[in-house]
């Protein structure tokens, strides 16, 4: 079963930092892989879409990144705002078979102080 | 477009009673699924539908029905609600299965007591 880790839990910067969120998934055999945002009592916002044939997306300040021989992605997000604050999700679509949907991980709970 | 709506934002139930919980989206996609998140567990997969009049199980399908009329609209049923099911439920889909973006719409917070 695909299983998929968010790392770290939660995170408090100061505004400006460039940080990184971890994202790592168990079976190699993914579609795609998608990063989301989402605010408290709000639903999903797309961030970014990598395909499996791709390494890296970027977008703005954000760029995610996939090596899917190690199970793992990346969101870097530079110069980070106090906008930013939100938690930030990390969803794979199995390739291996089963139902079609993603598998998220728990998220990334973002602050960055003002 | 309006892209992926659901109503109603909030519902709360009795134990035993049923709701049906609507999903439209305007943008002619193919797919549409339906999630649930709770505390500590991430979003989990009930059902989706790969097009009009096909629909098949997710992760955790016990308790729910769905079915697939139109392209527009994928409802979502609670036959006799129970406590378990007290939840976020979101709605989302793409332009066709699997290697497509997934766009979701804003949940729909439901509390059973």
């Amino acid at each position: 079963k695909q299983e998929v880790t968010q790392i770290p839990a939660a995170l408090s910067v100061p505004e400006g930092e460039n940080l990184v969120l971890n994202c790592s998934f168990t079976d190699s055999a993914i579609y795609n892989l998608q990063w989301f945002r989402q605010d408290p009592g709000k639903g999903l916002t797309s961030l970014l879409l990598i395909q499996s044939s791709q390494r890296e997306q970027t977008s703005g300040r954000l760029n995610a990144s996939l090596d899917k021989s190690s199970g793992r992605s990346t969101l870097y997000i530079a110069a980070s705002q106090p906008g930013d604050s939100a938690t930030y999700l990390c969803a794979v679509m199995y390739s291996g078979g089963g139902a079609d949907g993603l598998t998220f991980g728990k998220g990334t709970h973002l602050i960055i102080q003002p | 477009n309006a892209g992926v709506t659901q109503t109603p934002k909030f519902q709360v139930l009795k134990t035993g009673q049923s709701m049906t919980l609507q999903c439209a989206q305007d943008m002619n996609h193919e797919y549409m699924s339906w999630y649930r998140q709770d505390p500590g567990m991430g979003l989990r997969l009930i059902h989706y539908s790969v097009g009009a009049g096909i629909t098949d199980q997710g992760e955790v399908p016990n308790g729910y029905n769905v079915s697939r009329s139109t392209t527009e609209d994928f409802p979502l049923r609670l036959l006799s609600a129970a406590p378990s099911q007290t939840s976020v439920y979101f709605c989302a889909s793409s332009y066709g299965r699997k290697p497509y973006e997934q766009y979701f719409g804003p949940g729909t917070r439901l509390t059973v007591t």
